[in-house]
């Protein structure tokens, strides 16, 4: 079976202080695991993939196969990174998402 | 090409209409998606097609349920006797096989409300 799981729904923070957004899954293959983020009233949208091992916007995620894991993180948080943030699974054909974790960066 | 298009952008209808939604996809893509996102809930694979082949249909996706994507270009999505669990938003994506989860662009959405 494929799941992500993202046990956090909401997450606030203060701007500057460090993020870290909690990703686990569940597959049998070996995973090509994703962030998508969705900023208010825009789409859905590619943030970073785990094979690149790139930072995007000062984010950055490590795949943890022992642990199962794809942890979003970032050091200093910014106003503009308020959004929906969504951890995804390339499983067999198809992505399969997380619920989503709703990241909002007090002033 | 501009991207994913869907239309419309927002249905309202009455318990019991059937409704219908397209998606317009990147024209060299040959897979289509389509996703059902509930309030508070991460996007729900719905069925996808390979050309005008409907591969795969999800268990979410009930005898109401039929998608169409005729001459592997534009798809429709069409929910008979509509229901009011059905209010959602519609996702279509689409992306080129042999791309990875990082090829998949998607559009708006349909925001259904069923009252």
């Amino acid at each position: 079976a494929q799941r992500v799981t993202q046990p956090e729904k909401l997450l606030s923070v203060f701007k500057g202080a460090p993020v870290e957004l909690k990703c686990n899954y569940s597959y049998s293959g070996s995973p090509e695991l994703f962030w998508y983020v969705q900023y208010s009233r825009q789409r859905l949208q590619l943030l970073l993939r785990h094979i690149s091992r790139e930072s995007i916007k000062g984010f950055t995620a490590d795949l943890n196969k022992g642990e199962t894991s794809f942890h979003l993180k970032k050091p200093f948080a910014q106003e503009e990174d308020s959004a929906m943030y969504y951890c995804a699974l390339q499983g067999a054909q198809k992505l399969v998402f997380g619920q989503g974790t709703r990241l909002t960066i007090n002033p | 090409d501009t991207g994913v298009s869907q239309n419309p952008r927002h249905k309202i209808t009455k318990r019991g209409q059937n409704v219908t939604f397209r998606c317009d996809p990147i024209s060299e893509h040959n897979r289509l998606y389509w996703y059902r996102q509930t309030l508070g809930q991460g996007p729900e694979f719905l069925t996808y097609f390979q050309n005008e082949a409907q591969l795969e249909k999800s268990r979410l996706l009930s005898d109401r349920f039929s998608a169409e994507r005729p001459k592997g270009s534009f798809s429709t999505l069409e929910i008979q006797r509509t229901e009011q669990g059905d209010s959602a938003m519609y996702l279509c994506a689409s992306r080129l096989t042999g791309t990875g989860g990082d090829g998949y662009t998607f559009g708006s959405g349909t925001r259904l409300t069923v009252v």
